[in-house]
């Protein structure tokens, strides 16, 4: 069974402070990994898709990182404007993405 | 900058009553889709639509949950009756192609009294 898990649920960084997500998966046939920013009451909002294992992407303060068996989202000295949850998702052989519940990041000045 | 559109963002309604949500999306975008999100929790697909055809409703509560995309374009999920377990967020995203990163939209939070 396709399966995402996200690590921490919940991560409390002060400003300037960096640090890692993971998301590890289990899929049958990797199309993609994704990962997207959510702030509360609002739709998800992509930030990158990584392809094949050794793959990295950035953006501002982020930078995805993708394994065989794991992704990684490292945040280079974050700040407030960065709190938010941190969602990944994977896109199976069939194209449906399995999403995982996410890590609620909050960044204190 | 292109973006999904989803109306009423807000939706209240007691239990057993009809509800219905629309969703736009990114104009020239073939697929579309439709999530439910519970509180602390990722998207779960309920439906995806290539133009008007449904390709996979497999998770959709066919008794109570209706989708559709009449002319490849806008769609409507429709509830009839809710229940107190549909409060949830539900989402529209849409893509390029099958295969091509998903854009949301908003969504809609509803609540079941």
């Amino acid at each position: 069974e396709d399966q995402v898990t996200q690590s921490p649920e919940a991560l409390r960084l002060q400003e300037g402070e960096s640090s890692s997500l993971n998301c590890s998966y289990t899929v049958s046939g990797l199309r993609g990994l994704f990962w997207y920013r959510q702030d509360p009451g609002k739709g998800p909002e992509f930030l990158f898709t990584l392809y094949s294992a050794g793959e990295e992407k950035e953006k501002e303060r982020l930078k995805a990182t993708l394994t065989k068996k794991e992704s990684f989202l490292h945040i280079t000295a974050p700040k407030p404007e960065d709190s938010a949850t941190y969602l990944c998702a994977v896109q199976n052989n069939t194209d449906k993405l399995i999403f995982g519940t996410g890590t609620r990041l909050q960044v204190f000045p | 900058e292109a973006e999904v559109a989803q109306s009423p963002r807000y939706k209240i309604t007691e239990k057993s009553q009809a509800v219905a949500f629309w969703c736009d999306p990114i104009s020239g975008h073939a697929t579309l889709y439709w999530y439910r999100q519970i509180l602390g929790q990722g998207p779960e697909l309920l439906v995806q639509f290539q133009d008007e055809s449904v390709v996979d409703d497999s998770q959709l509560p066919k008794d109570r949950f209706s989708a559709e995309r009449l002319k490849g374009v806008d769609s409507t999920l429709k509830i009839q009756p809710a229940e107190l377990g549909d409060s949830a967020m539900y989402l529209c995203a849409s893509s390029l192609v099958t295969k091509g990163t998903q854009y949301f939209g908003p969504g809609t939070r509803l609540l079941v009294l």
